[in-house]
């Protein structure tokens, strides 16, 4: 099955200041990524997604690119501020309609705790 | 439009009693999904659902586990008897097809096995 690593586990950076948040992944037809934001004790939301035709998108402060020959995807936040505070899971999904059954639910990265320090 | 519904939203018991999970999705869903968050970790799925049929349960503990969506809306997990390991974050989320792949979470419920 597919398998996610995401790296680092905790990132600090000073308000104003770049994260990136780096994903790789395993399984070649997954074709969908989404990045969620949670809060403590509340739920993931989803904060942006890429597909694996498109090798980058960008949401105002927010930013996703996709390798997909080396099966790594990446988060980029800009002018980060204190309300970005939070753990981001990366997670990659693959439609297994038509390729032999099985889930076609996320699978997550173990997350990376962002704080940005005032 | 209204998010997945979760109730309880916490819940406490001891090892080895029993504790059932309720989800409601948006409505028009036909996918819902149960997954496990252990502290410190991304959620895990337990178990897919498509309609009132199961797509995928192939990550549910299945001795102590058991989940149903008799009507192809609301969905129970249950678990019987309770490990202190399964203390987690049950989550339920629900996309609009198999194909869609956006998928939206519920608030959670929190158990604390003791």
């Amino acid at each position: 099955g597919e398998n996610v690593e995401q790296h680092p586990s905790t990132l600090s950076v000073q308000e104003g200041d770049s994260a990136v948040i780096k994903c790789t992944y395993s399984d070649s037809a997954s074709n969908y990524f989404p990045w969620y934001k949670q809060e403590l004790g509340k739920r993931p939301q989803l904060i942006i997604d890429i597909r694996s035709n498109v090798g980058e998108k960008k949401d105002q402060r927010i930013a996703v690119t996709l390798n997909k020959t080396a099966k790594h995807f990446s988060l980029h936040i800009t002018e980060t501020q204190p309300e970005d505070s939070a753990v981001y899971f990366c997670a990659a999904w693959t439609f297994r309609r038509y390729t032999g059954g099985g889930a076609d639910g996320l699978t997550f990265g173990k997350g990376t705790h962002l704080i940005i320090q005032p | 439009e209204a998010g997945v519904a979760q109730s309880p939203r916490y819940k406490i018991i001891e090892k080895r009693q029993s504790v059932a999970f309720w989800c409601n999705p948006i409505s028009g869903h036909a996918t819902l999904y149960w997954y496990q968050q252990i502290l410190g970790q991304g959620p895990k799925l337990l178990i897919q659902f498509q309609n009132n049929g199961v797509v995928d349960d192939s990550q549910l503990p299945k001795d102590r586990f058991s989940a149903e969506r008799l009507k192809g809306v609301d969905s129970t997990l249950k678990i019987q008897p309770a490990k202190l390991e399964d203390s987690a974050v049950y989550l339920c989320a629900s996309s609009y097809d198999r194909g869609q792949e956006t998928q939206y979470f519920g608030p959670g419920t929190r158990l604390l096995v003791l």
